[in-house]
């Protein structure tokens, strides 16, 4: 199975300004096709998971334009330029390249 | 608007089995994949398997061959995930969401809590 590592495991952030979480592969992530199969989930308290990012950079519909992705074919970063309040949760990057599909443990992101 | 609605919580005993129902709308069902995952409390996500709606062909994970079975009514635009041998660890909130063309899951259901007893 593709491991998937996040870091920081936790992230206070202050309103306004931005923030990044760091997401590395096992294994590359890119597909013949040119695509990587990395997206990015925000699991907001109490709520199940919505979906933010796409093949590594591209953002989900009705997502903000403060979030966006980017990365290698191992190494991904989900970069949010101006936190908003609304924006704590807990994030997970997830690999599709190939099945099982899998998970990152999560970074926590709270106000400080 | 594109929703997924779950069947209701559900308690079981240890060794029965327990089936989650998952109803699309406001998209056509036959055109996405659906995914299942779970949430043990407190802890992150964990994919158990997809059902291929072109032919019904499901695929799982490893972990839960064996012992789960992804199915789905095209008529009623419904898709099931049943989960057997049911063993405490089992304990977790079940999502079944919708996966686009680029595997991204894109629309969820609201959760199924499925608490395994003795």
């Amino acid at each position: 199975d593709i491991v998937l590592t996040q870091s920081p495991l936790i992230l206070p952030v202050t309103p306004g300004e931005p923030a990044s979480i760091s997401c590395r592969s096992s294994q590359s992530l890119l597909h013949g096709n040119g695509y990587k199969y990395l997206a990015w989930y925000l699991q907001k308290p109490g709520q199940s998971p919505q979906a933010l990012i796409s093949l590594g950079s591209g953002r989900a519909s009705g997502v903000p334009d403060r979030f966006s992705g980017s990365g290698s074919d191992t190494d991904f970063i989900l970069t949010i330029s101006r936190v908003e309040a609304e924006d704590v949760g807990v994030y997970y990057c997830m690999q599709a390249l190939e099945a099982p599909l899998t998970f990152g443990p999560g970074t926590k992101v709270e106000i400080k | 608007q594109e929703q997924l609605v779950q069947s209701g919580a559900e308690l079981k005993k240890a060794g029965a089995s327990v089936k989650v129902s998952c109803k699309g709308s406001g998209f056509i069902f036959n055109g996405y994949f659906m995914h299942w995952l779970r949430q043990a409390p407190g802890q992150g996500l964990e994919w158990m398997g997809w059902i291929n709606p072109n032919n019904g062909v499901p695929k799982y994970a490893p972990k839960f061959q064996g012992r789960v079975t992804v199915t789905r009514d095209r008529a009623i635009s419904t898709a099931y995930m049943e989960l057997s041998s049911l063993r405490y660890d089992d304990t977790a909130v079940y999502y079944c969401a919708r996966g686009d063309a680029e595997y991204l899951l894109d629309v969820w259901g609201q959760g199924t809590t499925v608490i395994v007893s003795s």
